[in-house]
């Protein structure tokens, strides 16, 4: 049974960097044909793309958050890892994984607010 | 990037029928165009309904279908019920292009 679980801090000051990782079990990120991602949704807002990684470390990014963001993968661990820099209220938002292609595994999300 | 519109809300009546459409920016659906379509409830991750445009999961009810109508992607619900009532998620992916999603349609059934 293929899982994503997410994790990281839950506050992050603003200009600092939002640092989160999606672990996935059930499944091999090395030997998986599929894109895994990362989606944003702020409270009471809808969905956002954020961009994705190949096993392979080939990346796509939201042109409107490519200068900020990097997205790793660490297939020894089994893990996806998103960095957000120079973070503001604006990022607040719950963050969720996914298995991309036919999009059939989210994890749970998690909520990160943007505070000082 | 192309942008993707959805009616923002939606009314169906118990066990009637409604359809939700996805456009895009980049004008008709051709070939190398792909739809999602993705059920969220409160405080729930969203659940994929319909990939590929017309695809369903193994856990899709059969009353959800996907399809092409006018141009767009189209999610129809037939016979809805009352645990439909949510928030309905396109995505747009296309060759070349980043995966856009749709700002979301509010269904409510009543």
């Amino acid at each position: 049974q293929l899982q994503l679980q997410e994790s990281g801090p839950g506050l992050v000051k603003p200009s600092e960097t939002l640092s989160l990782t999606c672990t996935v079990s059930g499944d091999s990120i090395s030997s998986s044909s599929y894109y895994w991602g990362w989606i944003r949704q702020p409270p009471g807002k809808g969905l956002e793309w954020i961009g994705s990684i190949y096993h392979s470390g080939n990346t796509y990014y939201s042109p409107s958050l490519k200068s900020r963001v990097t997205i790793s993968v660490d297939t020894s661990k089994n893990h996806i890892s998103l960095k957000l820099s120079s973070v503001t209220a604006a990022d607040t938002a719950v963050y969720y994984c996914a298995r991309e292609g036919i999009w059939d595994h989210w994890g749970q999300g998690t909520l990160v607010t943007v505070s000082s | 990037q192309a942008v993707v519109t959805q009616e923002p809300s939606l009314t169906v009546s118990p066990g009637g029928t409604v359809t939700l459409t996805c456009g895009s920016s980049t004008g008709t659906v051709t070939s190398g165009h792909y739809f999602y379509w993705f059920q969220q409830k409160p405080g729930q991750a969203p659940k994929t309904l319909i990939y590929d445009t017309s695809n369903k999961h193994s856990w899709t009810p059969a009353r959800f279908s996907g399809s092409l109508l006018g141009g767009k992607a189209a999610l129809t619900l037939s016979g809805a019920q009352p645990e439909d009532e949510a928030d309905y998620y396109c995505l747009f992916s296309y060759n070349g292009g980043r995966p856009v999603f749709g700002g979301g349609t509010k269904l409510t059934v009543l």
